[in-house]
């Protein structure tokens, strides 16, 4: 399985951008990349995807690399609810192991008022 | 509104009993998937079925069993055999495409004395 680096922390003031970024060397042509956040005793929440081209949400933006070894999650502007662990997967789109999605350890943002 | 609700939010049992989690969702998908999780970690994959009466392990599936009868439904037991049973076990689902996000449950927080 193609796997996800990230740093295992992070720290960010409320109200200014925040960078996340995940290296994925590995990564096969098929595979989608995704971003998930948790909050404490919650089930993750996705936050947002993308094959090769940049994308934007209400949540965030997603910069993916040209050669797609490495992407970056940005939140414009760190709000205090967004302190929560965040994870960079992978989802290969075919194959017979389309299905299977594994998490790595995630980074934990901290966000001070 | 349609979401995947998994319940209970706690269970306990004692050592040696076998203990069913439940997971229903009413989001028209095909895949759910069980993880689990320990304090501090990351989501490590138990079982995933793309469609009913299919499943297949994941990178953690001793000591558990799943069934998938219906197409809402994707219970996950937690046996005897199970040498550390006492986690975090979230429950999944996603239409079949690589580019789906998955939605997660709320949890349940098994402990087992």
């Amino acid at each position: 399985d193609a796997k996800t680096t990230q740093p295992n922390s992070m720290e960010s003031n409320e109200e200014e951008p925040v960078h996340l970024p995940c290296n994925h060397s590995t990564i096969s042509g098929t595979d989608y990349i995704h971003w998930y956040r948790q909050l404490p005793s919650q089930g993750p929440e996705y936050v947002i995807h993308g094959l090769t081209s940049n994308v934007n949400n209400r949540m965030a933006s997603l910069a993916i690399a040209e050669d797609r070894k490495s992407s970056t999650l940005i939140l414009h502007r760190a709000t205090l609810r967004d302190a929560a662990v965040y994870y960079c997967i992978l989802r290969d789109s075919g194959g017979t192991s389309y299905g299977k999605l594994t998490f790595g350890q995630g980074t934990i943002l901290t966000v001070h008022p | 509104d349609g979401g995947i609700t998994q319940s209970p939010k706690y269970l306990f049992r004692k050592e040696g009993q076998n203990v069913t989690l439940s997971c229903e969702q009413n989001l028209n998908h095909d895949a759910m998937y069980w993880y689990r999780q320990d304090p501090g970690q990351g989501l490590r994959l138990i079982y995933y079925s793309q469609i009913v009466n299919d499943f297949q392990k994941g990178d953690i599936a001793e000591g558990y069993s799943v069934s998938r009868e219906k197409k809402e439904s994707f219970p996950l037991t937690v046996t005897s055999a199970q040498k550390n049973p006492t986690a975090f076990y979230l429950c999944a689902s996603s239409l079949r495409h690589g580019n789906s996000p998955l939605h997660f449950g709320n949890g349940t927080r098994l402990t087992v004395t």
